[in-house]
């Protein structure tokens, strides 16, 4: 059971560079989410995708743009990178239907350092 | 926005100790979970307690929903619980709202 996959683990840009990170679910999720986690701070929602097909702003989207490519892949994509994208990346899904609760399920992360 | 806080910001322990986290946050909440961080930076989820107590080991959490807070007990401690402990409500968005964590250090 893979749960949520993010690639890559690590990477190294520099500034204007862009790059995308990937994200697949192996769980039949319907909602999509990517996070940062800045040093000494929990994690904060860059874009979610509530099922395929749709994708909405969180509370920092700026620099970002994502695609729901189909119900198990989500990709953030940084057009040109900035230093204060240095961050750790988080993908998460779950089952929402904008009630009732279920828990959300987490990637490993990717460690994105931007020159 | 909900707010979430968490208390304390740091604790140090000796292996073999019990402590308490605490979570409180400032609107009712269908979705609360607990998640430890570990030395890698992965996310482990804990618990999915939006109200009610479970216990899973030597770990159980409480969350008294209509007192909008959580605890974490953590008994008998061990180094392998270092790290940092988030807990997570659910937003409008179906995401997650974390707070900044509590820093654990277990010390042998």
């Amino acid at each position: 059971n893979a749960g949520v996959t993010q690639t890559p683990k690590f990477q190294v840009l520099k500034t204007g560079q862009s790059m995308t990170l990937q994200c697949a679910q192996d769980m039949n999720h319907n909602s999509m989410y990517w996070y940062r986690q800045d040093p000494g701070m929990g994690l904060r929602l860059i874009y979610y995708s509530a099922s395929e097909g749709t994708t909405d702003k969180g509370e920092v989207p700026n620099g970002y743009n994502v695609s729901r490519l189909n119900k198990r892949e989500f990709s953030l994509r940084l057009e040109s990178a900035a230093p204060s994208q240095t961050s750790v990346y988080f993908c998460a899904s779950r089952w929402w239907f904008g009630f009732g609760a279920q828990p959300q399920h987490f990637g490993d992360g990717t460690r994105l350092s931007i020159l | 926005g909900i707010q979430v806080e968490q208390s304390p910001p740091d604790l140090i322990l000796q292996e073999g100790a019990n402590s308490t986290l605490r979570c409180n946050f400032s609107d009712s909440v269908n979705n609360l979970q607990w998640f430890h961080q570990n030395p890698w930076g992965q996310l482990i989820n804990l618990f999915y307690i939006p109200s009610g107590t479970k216990q899973n080991g030597r770990l159980s959490a409480t969350t008294v929903a209509t007192e909008r807070y959580s605890l974490l007990y953590i008994s008998s401690s061990q180094t392998t619980d270092s790290g940092v402990y988030f807990c997570a409500v659910g937003g409008s968005q179906g995401n997650l709202i974390f707070g900044k964590g509590t820093k654990l250090s277990v010390k042998p």
